[in-house]
This record gives C-alpha cells, sequence and structure tokens, in this order.
C-alpha cells in the first residue's frame, strides 16, 4: 500500500522568503513521487516528479524536492516566495514499475504569500 | 505537452436530472484515464478507473450505478452522473495515461468541471 502525508494544511510566507512543504510517504515498492498544484476553480499541475534517477528533481517556476530514502521524505522548496505562488500544492505517490497504477494524494499544503 | 480536456467546465443542473461530462487527449492516446473528485479545500479522491473498451474499475465506496462512465476510445471518456443529487455536487476532474507509459507516471490532468446540482 502507498500513501503520503503533508506536514501542515496551511503555510504562509513573506515574499522573497525560502518556501518548503513537507511531504513523507510511505510505500512497499519503489514510489514514483510528484508534487502538483493547484490555482482555484482549476486543474492540477504537474510541478515535479522523481522517477529514481537524481534525488533533487528541479520543476517549473524555480520549485525543487529532494528524494531522501532514508527519511522517506520528499519535501518540496523554492529559494524566494513569488506572490503568483500562491496556491493550493499536492504531494502524490505512485508505484515506480506498474502500469496499471494509480496516483494518491496527500491531503494538500495552501501556500498564502505575505507582500 | 499533452493536454486533456474537459466539457463543460461548469454546470447547474436541477436535482434528478443527469449529467455528463467529457474528458478528451488531445494528443496523445490514453489507454488508461482516471476520474476523480474534489471537494471544497480537499484532496482528490480517485473515483474509478477506466480501460478504453473495457469496464471501469470502481475504487470502494463509489456507487458505479451513480457515477457511469464509458471509455469508448483511447483519446475520450465520459462520466455521467445519473440522477443527480444536491450531494453529488463537486468539482470533477480527470486525467489521462499515455498508452506507451510503462510506470505510474506521465499522467495529465484535465481542468476539471464544477457541478452544482440544485
Amino acid at each position: 500500500a502507498q500513501s503520503v502525508t503533508q506536514l501542515g494544511s496551511h503555510v504562509s510566507v513573506s515574499e522573497g522568503a525560502l518556501v518548503l512543504l513537507r511531504c513523507n510517504y510511505s510505500s512497499s515498492v519503489p514510489p514514483y513521487l510528484f508534487w502538483y498544484v493547484q490555482y482555484p476553480n482549476q486543474g492540477l499541475q504537474l510541478l515535479l516528479k522523481y522517477t529514481s534517477a537524481a534525488t533533487l528533481v528541479k520543476g517549473i517556476n524555480g520549485f525543487e524536492a529532494e528524494f531522501k530514502k532514508s527519511e522517506t521524505s520528499f519535501h518540496l522548496t523554492k529559494p524566494s516566495a513569488h506572490m503568483s505562488d500562491a496556491a493550493e500544492y499536492f504531494c502524490a505517490v505512485s508505484p515506480l514499475y506498474s502500469s496499471a497504477s494509480k496516483i494518491i494524494f496527500g491531503s494538500g499544503t495552501r501556500l498564502s504569500i505575505r507582500p | 505537452g499533452a493536454v486533456v480536456s474537459q466539457h463543460p467546465s461548469w454546470v447547474i443542473c436541477k436535482s434528478g436530472t443527469s449529467v455528463k461530462i467529457e474528458c478528451r487527449s488531445l494528443d496523445f492516446q490514453a489507454t488508461t484515464m482516471f476520474w476523480y473528485r474534489q471537494f471544497p479545500k480537499q484532496s482528490l479522491m480517485l473515483m474509478a478507473t477506466s480501460n478504453e473498451g473495457s469496464k471501469a474499475t470502481y475504487e470502494q465506496g463509489v456507487e458505479k450505478d451513480k457515477f457511469l462512465i464509458n471509455h469508448a476510445s483511447l483519446t475520450l471518456s465520459t462520466l455521467t452522473v445519473t440522477s443527480a443529487h444536491p450531494e453529488d455536487s463537486s468539482f470533477y476532474i480527470c486525467s489521462a495515461r499515455e498508452s506507451r507509459a510503462r510506470g505510474g507516471g506521465d499522467q495529465y490532468f484535465g481542468p476539471g468541471t464544477r457541478l452544482l446540482v440544485l
């Protein structure tokens, strides 16, 4: 079975500050890990994904995430927050080598940016 | 890049009517499509997985007679909410996985359909 836990349903940072959104996963098999962003009343946009190649994954909009197997974590970071980063962020997991797999989402973290 | 569309983007209907939502992969073939439901300020909950040419696989607790899924071609899946009631009001999102994908990735999400049942 697979699951992800996002720590903190709401994170607020100042514009220009570091963004850190936490995600821990549980998986009995090697996982795919994802971060998605959702703006109000819109669908999901893939920020980045881990596919067992490099442990540090760079995504769009300046975001990156590091896969740490020893900590079962896949935290999302951005060095300097921008007002346009305000959105809902979802961490997700899927089995790496199963073509019949489905993606399991975390509960989401709402990111607010203070001027 | 791979694009998934949904139609309509929003719909308002009366209680008791049926509503059909379409999900299309515009520039790739999708053997598998997924339907999710999202309540306000909550995460996406997988409702069902549909494979082209076969019956959909529903998640536990999802009524298959209530939410009819048809995946008649490699680019189109439909979700029909039958005899809709106010509690069916939600944001419905589909995703499509490329036929050539070997792993769990390469899923592309549609923009969602907001359903309001009066």
